[in-house]
């Protein structure tokens, strides 16, 4: 069956420390993956994407991801978060012969100051 | 600028009465989407259209309903059958396999 699973529903980071999302994917076909960032009340905002080519895709605000094949793994990282990235994340697979996206339950990003 | 606008961004209803949300987007794209939104459940699929005139249920389609007379326009009717309609409303609208998002609408209930 095809999903997405993003382990953690509630991640807590101190301001200016690093930051992992997971994301693990079951898909038949070879995926495109999506990392999405909601705001309270917003739409959904595409920070980045990888359909193929470089493994470690960069995004905007400063996000990263880098799809592991073996792993059937596509984790977000940054750096350093700022107060400002608080706000839920979420994690889609799809493909170019598929006009649906399979969606993670999403991690909900806590920061510390 | 192109994108996709949700109206209004809040409604409130009586139970039994039928909704009309509005989807439009000006980037030209073919497929068109609408997502349900409840707390810790994610996003959950209702409709979804590829081309005009054409539509098909997504996994929660029951007590709702769809048109597709336009490219630009998708609007969704949330019928009294829906049992338990508050809830966050997302449009969509895609190319390449990439959604782009309205800004949602949330209906509540009364």
């Amino acid at each position: 069956a095809q999903s997405v699973t993003q382990p953690d529903i509630h991640i807590t980071v101190s301001e200016g420390a690093s930051l992992e999302l997971r994301c693990n994917y079951s898909y038949g076909a070879t995926p495109y993956l999506f990392w999405y960032v909601q705001s309270p009340g917003q739409g959904l905002q595409l920070l980045l994407k990888y359909f193929s080519g470089d493994t470690l895709v960069q995004g905007i605000k400063g996000f990263e991801a880098e799809f592991k094949r073996s792993q059937s793994a596509f984790n977000l990282r940054k750096p350093s978060v700022h107060w400002s990235d608080a706000a839920e994340y979420f994690c889609a697979v799809g493909s170019d012969s598929n006009y649906q996206l399979i969606w993670g339950a999403g991690t909900k990003l806590i920061i510390k100051p | 600028d192109g994108g996709i606008t949700q109206s209004p961004k809040y409604l409130f209803r009586k139970e039994g009465q039928n909704v009309t949300l509005s989807c439009e987007q000006n980037l030209n794209h073919d497929a068109m989407y609408w997502y349900r939104q409840d707390p810790g459940q994610g996003l959950r699929l209702i409709y979804y259209s590829q081309i005009v005139n054409d539509f098909q249920k997504g996994d929660i389609a029951e007590g709702y309903s769809v048109s597709r007379e336009k490219k630009e326009s998708f609007p969704l009717t949330v019928t009294s059958a829906q049992k338990n309609p508050t809830a966050f409303y997302l449009c969509a609208s895609s190319i390449g396999g990439e959604q782009f998002f309205g800004p949602g609408t949330r209906l509540t209930v009364l």
